[in-house]
């Protein structure tokens, strides 16, 4: 199916852990995102990507580690998940007009 | 550095009635504004967007948003709200470079 998916849609995870999140969209947009969303901050940027192999952090990318080998693959990982990563997390694409979005990753850290 | 600020983090309107939500950007450069919606356990759902064209710019379900330069806004409007619109609703500015700074959202509650 066509679209930008991610998985898994919920996780659990102990602090300590590392943990991946993972994107596919299947548009071979050039650039794509990762977001969190928190109540009160709205969404955040935490990484993105202008192309494979080229990626540059946002707002908030402490903690977090990306890579893009293929242009329709962007990874989010936590090298030690921390209880201050709980969130939602979307992943984005964008072909140039407008950025479509992922269903989001709702993670726990406890 | 650009900013988006909305204001009101809870709206209530009756079913019917018109529905404002404000947004108010900062950017040094002519923005590129935007508009997107999300409903529970859903991702964001682009609702209309403002590239420099058109200042009153037209989305889908019938709302739409007006950028004014001397107010630094571009609040969203919808003339009779549906119980369906009920949802949280962010706006967003980007410089161009794709990159979106969203703000805090609001969310919108219709009552019947």
């Amino acid at each position: 199916d066509a679209g930008i998916t991610q998985s898994p849609r919920y996780k659990i995870t102990e602090t300590g852990r590392q943990v991946t999140l993972m994107c596919h969209q299947t548009w071979s947009h050039s650039y794509m995102f990762w977001y969190r969303q928190d109540l009160g901050h709205g969404l955040r940027l935490i990484y993105y990507s202008a192309a494979a192999d080229i990626t540059d952090k946002g707002e908030v990318p402490d903690g977090y580690v990306v890579s893009r080998s293929k242009t329709e693959n962007f990874p989010l990982t936590l090298e030690s998940a921390t209880r201050s990563q709980t969130s939602v997390y979307f992943c984005a694409s964008s072909g140039g007009t407008e950025a479509f979005f992922g269903q989001g990753t709702r993670l726990t850290v406890v | 550095a650009q900013s988006v600020t909305q204001l009101g983090s809870h709206v209530s309107v009756s079913e019917g009635a018109l529905v404002l939500l404000r947004c108010n950007y900062s950017s040094s450069v002519p923005p590129y504004l935007f508009w997107y919606v999300q409903y529970p356990n859903q991702g964001l759902q682009l609702l209309l967007k403002y590239t420099s064209a058109a200042t009153l710019v037209k989305g889908i379900n019938d709302f739409e948003a007006e950028f004014k330069k001397s107010e630094t806004s571009f609040h969203l409007t919808k003339p009779s709200a549906h119980m369906s619109d009920a949802a949280e609703y962010f706006c967003a500015v980007s410089d161009g470079n794709e990159k979106l700074t969203f703000g805090t959202g609001t969310r919108l509650t219709i009552i019947p």
